[in-house]
């Protein structure tokens, strides 16, 4: 099975700061890595699919880029509706595994 | 409008048996996979198995293997998560989710997203 391991685990984040979060891949994964932001009693949401392309209808400052093990998903310019908890997961090999989250907290 | 709609929150007693389900609207429901995920109170997400409706081959998670069923009916572009019998420790919130991978299409992350079954264990 593969690991995802995210970090960090916790973030407070003044808005319009840049938003960082790593997701590491226990063997490579290619390009097999997906995004996906969960609000509080929300099922999650796709943001990147396939490591660095944008889904549909999701915000511009929303990106990801990264191959291989190592992936990261940037938020540019944090808007107060970006307070999340976001995750990876990926498709590589089953079963399908997600990282362990990361939340962002506005300040 | 692709949507998965799920049933209602449960609430059961141990050893009790529960089927929930996930209907498919907007798209071919033999088109594309349904996958099952599992969230516990506070904690993050986890993949239990998915199906394929249009020959109804399942693949589990192997640590799920053995506790659920996964099925589904086609004729109402259904999907079915079900236990025999339920233990505390499967309170949780429970998503179905969309997708597909084949030789000739690769759409294997997960939208859209149903809005949850909320299961509910308790003596």
């Amino acid at each position: 099975e593969i690991v995802l391991t995210q970090s960090p685990d916790f973030q407070s984040v003044t808005p319009k700061e840049k938003v960082t979060i790593t997701c590491r891949a226990s063997q490579s994964i290619g390009s097999n890595l997906h995004w996906y932001q969960q609000k509080p009693d929300q099922p999650p949401r796709l943001l990147i699919k396939y490591a660095s392309q944008s889904f549909s209808g999701v915000p511009s400052r929303f990106s990801g880029s990264g191959s291989g093990t190592d992936f990261i998903l940037t938020i540019n310019s944090l808007e107060a509706e970006d307070a999340a908890t976001y995750y990876c997961h990926q498709s590589s090999s089953s079963p399908h595994t997600f990282g362990g989250g990361t939340k962002v907290e506005i300040k | 409008e692709v949507q998965l709609v799920q049933s209602g929150a449960e609430v059961k007693k141990p050893g009790e048996s529960l089927r929930i389900s996930c209907k498919g609207s907007g798209y071919s429901f033999t088109s594309y996979w349904i996958t099952w995920v599992r969230q516990m109170p506070g904690k993050g997400l986890e993949w239990m198995g998915r199906i394929d409706p249009s020959d109804s081959y399942i693949s589990y998670s192997p640590s799920f293997q053995g506790h659920v069923s996964i099925s589904t009916d086609k004729s109402i572009s259904t999907a079915y998560l079900q236990w025999n019998s339920l233990k505390a420790s499967d309170t949780a919130m429970y998503y179905c989710a969309r997708h597909r991978c084949s030789s000739a299409s690769c759409e294997n992350w997960f939208d859209p997203w149903g809005q949850g079954t909320l299961v509910t264990v308790s003596s």
